[in-house]
């Protein structure tokens, strides 16, 4: 079994559209959460951390469901520029981090 | 703050060339830096945990011989990719703590 798993997509929503990726991890131990986007060949950036209460950040909504071991993030009013990879990571705290495979977005005008 | 600074950006060589890549902290030191290849379509692969003023730990199937790691100062890790083949060409990625991972823009080398 994957550390972490995301569905890969692709999503193509309409401007405008809210879209929400989940991603699952199998240990239950893991401490740090994060989602990064990822353009097309550029480094994959730090979008958010996702805390245990949950954080939003302008459009962005990120959660942590510990009990059911998945983290999730919410765009809302999806713009053209919103389209990319989306990568989901775990950290079990020491130097261990694990990277889903990345959910591909495309917003449509 | 945590800014990651790689270079070179993109590099063409010769099969047999060897290659470096710097990766820098600028403005934290990091005692811990990981190096990433990524194919096309493909998700990152985790090559190394580069330790400052340590060996380097190896994923399984990396070649520590073929992938050098030198991690001689807080602010500066470098990957030389020794005697490159076509089969390396990839886009390689650094990485360094604190908190998040925070990337360098990546190194998109091409070997003829």
């Amino acid at each position: 079994r994957k550390e972490v798993e995301q569905d890969p997509g692709p999503f193509n929503v309409p401007e405008g559209a809210t879209v929400a990726f989940n991603c699952t991890y199998s240990n239950s131990a893991s401490q740090s959460f994060f989602w990064y986007r990822q353009d097309c060949r550029k480094e994959p950036k730090l979008l958010m951390s996702v805390y245990s209460s949950g954080n939003e950040d302008g459009r962005f909504t990120a959660q942590l469901n510990r009990a059911s071991q998945y983290i999730s993030l919410l765009i809302r009013d999806s713009k053209l520029s919103d389209s990319a990879t989306y990568l989901c990571v775990v950290n079990d705290g020491g130097n261990q981090f694990y990277f889903g495979t990345g959910t591909s977005l495309t917003v449509i005008p | 703050g945590a800014v990651v600074s790689q270079h070179p950006s993109w590099v063409i060589c010769k099969s047999g060339t060897s290659v470096k890549i710097e990766c820098r902290s600028l403005d934290f030191q990091a005692t811990t830096m990981f190096w990433y290849r990524q194919f096309p379509k493909q998700s990152l692969m985790l090559m190394a945990t580069s330790n400052e003023g340590s060996k380097a730990t190896y994923e399984q199937g990396v070649e520590k011989d073929k992938f050098l790691i030198n991690h001689a100062s807080l602010t500066l890790s470098t990957l030389t990719v020794t005697s490159a083949h076509p089969e390396d060409s990839s886009f390689y990625i650094c990485s360094a703590l604190p908190g998040a991972q925070h990337f360098g823009d990546g190194t998109r080398l091409s070997i003829l």
